[in-house]
């Protein structure tokens, strides 16, 4: 299993400011992702974050939005860069563990609002 | 990815009565997962299907595989309060995770 830990839990920011959100994992995994849910929809992949290299987006998702870190196998960091209210949403972490039953967790996420 | 349809987007049931959630994809899939969230939670893992027409089960949770792997569904008989929440099916496709828009089931007790 894995425990997912987020920080923040919540934010609320101004328009136009960024937001780094910090995703923890209590055991190393190769399989990293960031997911946006926003109010009363469903999971977008946003990108695959990638240990050693540069982040790997989905179609609608830009790294100069929505910049990525992973500098090692347990941790990783989302930047909501000059947010406007359409990013208000959930940001989820989300790690998929190998071995005997493949297994995708989620962190709790980052409820995040923009004024 | 492929989008995945779920259907109902909602569903109202009295404790006790049984509950399904159905998704359908237009084009084969490789595996299908199916996750919950609770209000204000965020999705939990339930189950992987990746063999064609195969069924499982948890309790009172049966899941399926249809025979040419274009749909699925999960089956709650005698629903609890303790069911209520969001269920989301998601295609996976190179370990990316495609989801439907999910079922809304609140439960009457």
């Amino acid at each position: 299993s894995a425990v997912i830990s987020q920080k923040p839990s919540r934010d609320i920011c101004q328009r136009g400011t960024s937001l780094t959100i910090q995703c923890q994992v209590d055991s190393q995994v190769t399989m990293m992702f960031w997911y946006r849910q926003q109010p009363g929809q469903s999971l977008t992949l946003i990108a695959t974050a990638n240990q050693g290299s540069e982040a790997t987006y989905e179609s609608g998702f830009v790294i100069d939005k929505f910049p990525i870190s992973r500098p090692n196998l347990t941790f990783s960091t989302l930047t909501v860069s000059n947010m406007s209210p359409e990013d208000s949403s959930i940001y989820l972490c989300s790690v998929r563990t190998s071995g005997r039953g493949e297994t995708q967790y989620f962190g709790p996420g980052t409820r995040l609002l923009v004024l | 990815g492929q989008q995945v349809m779920q259907i109902p987007q909602y569903q109202h049931v009295q404790e006790g009565e049984d509950f399904t959630t159905y998704c359908n994809s237009s084009t084969t899939l490789s595996n299908i997962q199916w996750y919950k969230q609770r209000p204000g939670g965020h999705p939990v893992f339930l189950i992987q299907l990746v063999k064609s027409g195969e069924v499982k089960k948890q309790k009172r949770l049966t899941f399926q595989f249809g025979e040419a792997k274009k749909n699925s569904s999960l089956h709650i008989t005698a629903t609890q309060t303790t069911d209520v929440g969001t269920y989301f099916c998601a295609r996976g496709s190179n370990y990316k995770l495609t989801f439907g828009k999910g079922t809304l089931l609140t439960v009457n007790p």
